[in-house]
């Protein structure tokens, strides 16, 4: 059964650094989405692409946070700086023409 | 403004009973309801989904009902295993089925099924 690749599974890193996430969707899925998840809470979406554009980035924190899928395939998220309040799950999930999202087994991040 | 709210963190029903699991919205424009499961380390796994223009929606186990006067669904396990033990979310669609639809989650509610 096809899946989301994500990696790395986990990250610690330290404050001011900076860190990278990658994530490969199923295979044919147009719409791939990053979501933050805090100990506790749901899943948040930080950015939704279709094919290579990004659909929604409003809950994206654009002063540290970017994102990328240049051949609208696979994803690429990045923090610079990273800071103590980004720890937490970063998951990505894909979605073809079906209602439901397919979520990649996500990367915990802990910043030290 | 927590537009998805699971106001019971956490839930402990015996195996071969039912759990019920319970969830409130505010915004009647959603389309659709889903409900996720989510193992520790692993991703949201998809469980079930009811469209807003339905009441009920049943996949074995599982049934979800929705009370749209009440702004309320609700996931029914019967009977409970103990491998339904996970975090279970309940998610609604913003914005149509179409592409340009998100998901908004509620908080997530920890089921544990004792044997």
């Amino acid at each position: 059964e096809a899946e989301v690749a994500q990696s790395p599974r986990y990250k610690i890193t330290e404050k001011s650094q900076a860190v990278a996430f990658w994530c490969d969707p199923i295979s044919g899925h147009a719409t791939l989405y990053w979501y933050r998840q805090i100990l506790g809470q749901g899943p948040e979406l930080l950015v939704q692409f279709q094919d290579e554009s990004v659909v929604d980035d409003s809950q994206l924190p654009k002063d540290r946070f970017s994102a990328e899928r240049l051949k609208g395939v696979d994803s690429t998220l990045k923090i610079q700086p990273a800071e103590l309040g980004d720890s937490a799950m970063y998951l990505c999930a894909s979605r073809s023409d079906a209602l439901g999202q397919y979520f990649g087994p996500g990367t915990r991040l802990t910043v030290t | 403004d927590q537009q998805v709210k699971q106001n019971s963190p956490s839930l402990s029903v015996q195996e071969g009973r039912i759990s019920i699991l319970n969830c409130d919205y505010t915004n009647s424009m959603f389309d659709y309801f889903l409900w996720y499961k989510k193992y520790p380390a692993e991703g949201p796994t998809f469980l079930i989904s009811i469209s807003s223009i339905k009441d009920k929606n049943e996949d074995g186990r599982f049934t979800v009902f929705l009370n749209k006067s009440a702004k309320h669904l609700s996931l029914h396990i019967v009977p409970s295993q103990p491998g339904d033990s996970a975090v279970y979310f309940c998610a609604a669609l913003s914005g149509g089925s179409g592409n340009t639809g998100k998901l908004i989650f509620g908080q997530g509610t920890t089921l544990q099924v004792k044997p």
